[in-house]
């Protein structure tokens, strides 16, 4: 079966500061992997995907990926934060088998930007 | 284009009532999605519909019935809710259910059970 594990439920950056958010899957198969955003009160919206097409993959607003077989890993990064990317932020990966296609998420990690 | 909308966007029971969260999408998608999100617990998928006419039960269906209504329509009901239940509910829908099918949400439902 398919999982996400994001490490650290907390991350905190000072503005300007380097953004790593770390998100390690475990799939059989060649795995399908999305990062969504979630701003306070609101639902969640694609950052960016794998679909092996790259192994680095750029998003909206700055963000990218790197998607790395050996390590089980797509870590989110950014080289520069700002307080817009204060969010919650979710690794999610494609699950095979009786409900193939559905999304299963990781628990989140809230980020917050300090001034 | 509103995307996907849901209503209510507050609600508060007492155990033991019924109510039902509606979703509707206007990008003509063949997917929807019902889940809930807990502190700490990410989401959690309670029910799928895979295309009009089809409902599968999801990660945590317990205590909850769904209705594809149409092609635009997903509802979500709790027949007797529970304190368990207190939760942000987020709609989702998607082109279908594919390996790289992107979900787009709600802006959620939060529910609070006394």
């Amino acid at each position: 079966a398919q999982s996400v594990t994001q490490l650290g439920s907390h991350v905190s950056v000072s503005e300007g500061a380097l953004v790593l958010l770390r998100c390690n899957y475990s799939s059989s198969v060649p795995p399908y992997l999305f990062w969504y955003v979630q701003y306070p009160n609101q639902g969640l919206q694609l950052l960016l995907k794998y679909t092996s097409a790259a192994t680095l993959v750029k998003g909206i607003n700055g963000f990218e990926a790197e998607f790395k077989k050996s390590e089980t890993s797509f870590h989110l990064t950014k080289p520069s934060a700002h307080m817009s990317d204060a969010a919650e932020y979710f690794c999610a990966v494609v699950h095979y088998g009786g409900s193939q296609g559905n999304l299963i998420f990781g628990k989140g990690t809230k980020l917050s930007v300090k001034p | 284009n509103a995307g996907v909308t849901q209503t209510p966007k507050f609600q508060v029971l007492k155990t033991g009532q019924s109510m039902t969260l509606q979703c509707a999408q206007d990008m003509n998608h063949n997917s929807m999605y019902w889940y809930r999100q807990d502190p700490g617990m990410g989401l959690r998928l309670i029910y799928y519909s895979a295309s009009e006419g089809t409902t599968d039960k999801g990660e945590v269906p317990n205590g909850y019935n769904v209705s594809r209504l149409n092609k635009r329509e997903f509802s979500l009901r709790l027949e007797s809710a529970a304190p368990s239940q207190t939760s942000v509910y987020f709609c989702a829908s998607s082109e279908r259910r594919g390996l790289v099918g992107e979900q787009f949400f709600g802006p959620g439902t939060r529910l609070t059970v006394l």
